[in-house]
């Protein structure tokens, strides 16, 4: 099993450019997340989906678009990027919402925008 | 709403040293509590959690957390250190019973000397 993998694993976009950061699980989980990890602020939530089919605003969703594509994917798009959106981007899944599921994390992509 | 803080952003210990990562929590309700590694350019992966059953939690690599109520507390410790152990350590804390809306520490940084 790959785990959670996400592509790309680094990338530099100018102001205003957009892209999509991909995240897939292999491990058949229900619940998939995006994070931003910033210096000095831990992981913040972006958006989460609990199941295939619906997603939900987390703690910093400005800026940012979601898709579950089905079970297996999840990707986060930001339209217009800014410069305060530079930051380590990391998919997560869980079995299910259930706050004892332990979630799994990829490896991370590292945004810079200039 | 619940919170976790972590005391030192940046803890040095010997190579054989015990390591102590500090971490006290704020919850209306009694939390289930975590603690994830983050070992450089990858993603966070879990120690060990604390999910209402025995108080002293045994995870991973040797690490150990005890949940005290009293001192609203979840520290980590490590009887002796090793160099592998160097890495950025998140404490994370989730109110039972709902989504799994997880907050983060803001992460400390261990590093051990040989």
């Amino acid at each position: 099993n790959a785990g959670v993998t996400q592509t790309p694993k680094f990338q530099v976009l100018k102001t205003g450019q957009s892209m999509t950061l991909q995240c897939a699980q292999d491990m058949n989980h229900n619940s998939m997340y995006w994070y931003r990890q910033d210096p000095g602020m831990g992981l913040r939530l972006i958006y989460y989906s609990a199941s295939e089919g619906t997603t939900d605003k987390g703690e910093v969703p400005n800026g940012y678009n979601v898709s579950r594509l089905n079970k297996r994917e999840f990707s986060l798009r930001l339209e217009s990027a800014a410069p305060s959106q530079t930051s380590v981007y990391f998919c997560a899944s869980s079995e299910s919402r259930s706050s004892t599921d332990t979630q799994y994390f990829g490896p991370g992509t590292r945004l810079t925008v200039l | 709403a619940q919170s976790v803080t972590q005391l030192g952003s940046h803890v040095s210990v010997s190579e054989g040293a015990l390591v102590l990562l500090r971490c006290n929590y704020s919850s209306s309700v009694p939390p289930y509590l975590f603690w994830y590694v983050q070992y450089p350019n990858q993603g966070l992966q879990l120690l060990l959690k604390y999910t209402s059953a025995a108080t002293l939690v045994k995870g991973i690599n040797g690490f150990e957390a005890e949940f005290k109520k009293s001192e609203t507390s979840f520290h980590l410790t490590k009887p002796s250190a090793h160099m592998s152990d160097a890495a950025e350590y998140f404490c994370a804390v989730i109110v039972p019973g709902g989504y799994q809306k997880v907050t983060f520490g803001t992460g400390t940084k261990l590093q051990v000397i040989p």
